[in-house]
């Protein structure tokens, strides 16, 4: 089985660039997480979805950031205007159903570098 | 939050069993510990999870203990695949969130 595809692997460009990162999460999973992982702050939940509907997007560090799911199979987070500060690895994840029983599987990442 | 406490580092011998602890002594009732793991470059792959009863599937055993203030993540026998950073993890209440900490890096040596 396909897990949770990001595209793509890597991204270099330069500060005021549009960035936009792409996920697809497992086929049936009806949860969608973003994370963002830096040296310095680790692993961090930037947004999640439900059913394609936000739903706790307080992990977002600022306007520039936005994160949409127009259907249950793809999900775009984007940086306008992106920033140095912005450079890290952004990870996408998709679980089952609800609960506090269902494991979240990641993606391999996007490796963002701001020039 | 719960919070949970892991050593930043440990070290392990190939084909020995790897014993990972992790404190989270204010962990509620209903508040699921899962491990994961992150290998470099990689991301986070789901190792195992439990609330109560230990559980062990085919990449590692989770002790848990009878008050649920700790629990331990073990790999049978390690290789030096495993090596990697683990993390404890307490499930929020009430939320579909992981809280990821520092984690600890796990070097199996031959």
């Amino acid at each position: 089985d396909a897990g949770v595809i990001q595209s793509p692997r890597h991204e270099v460009t330069e500060m005021g660039q549009e960035v936009t990162l792409r996920c697809k999460p497992i086929s049936g999973h009806d949860y969608l997480f973003w994370y963002r992982q830096t040296m310095m702050r680790g692993l961090e939940l930037l947004i999640y979805f439900n059913n394609n509907v936000p739903i706790d997007d307080s992990g977002m560090p600022e306007d520039r950031f936005s994160a949409k799911m127009p259907n249950a199979s793809f999900s775009t987070l984007k940086i306008q205007p992106s920033e140095p500060r912005d450079s890290a690895v952004y990870f996408c994840a998709s679980s089952l159903g609800t609960g506090r029983d269902q494991p979240q599987h990641f993606g391999d990442g996007t490796r963002l570098s701001i020039l | 939050d719960a919070k949970t406490t892991q050593p930043p580092s440990m070290d392990c011998a190939e084909g020995r069993a790897a014993n990972l602890p992790c404190n989270h002594s204010t962990i509620s009732g209903n508040e699921y510990v899962y491990w994961y793991r992150q290998i470099h470059s990689q991301g986070p792959q789901y190792i195992i999870h439990g609330l109560k009863n230990n559980e062990t599937n085919e990449m590692a055993s989770l002790i848990i203990t009878e008050d649920r203030k700790s629990s331990t993540l073990i790999l049978p026998h390690a290789t030096l695949r495993d090596t990697a950073v683990y993390y404890c993890i307490v499930r929020v209440h009430n939320t579909d969130k992981l809280i990821f900490g520092t984690g600890t890096r796990l070097q199996v040596f031959p």
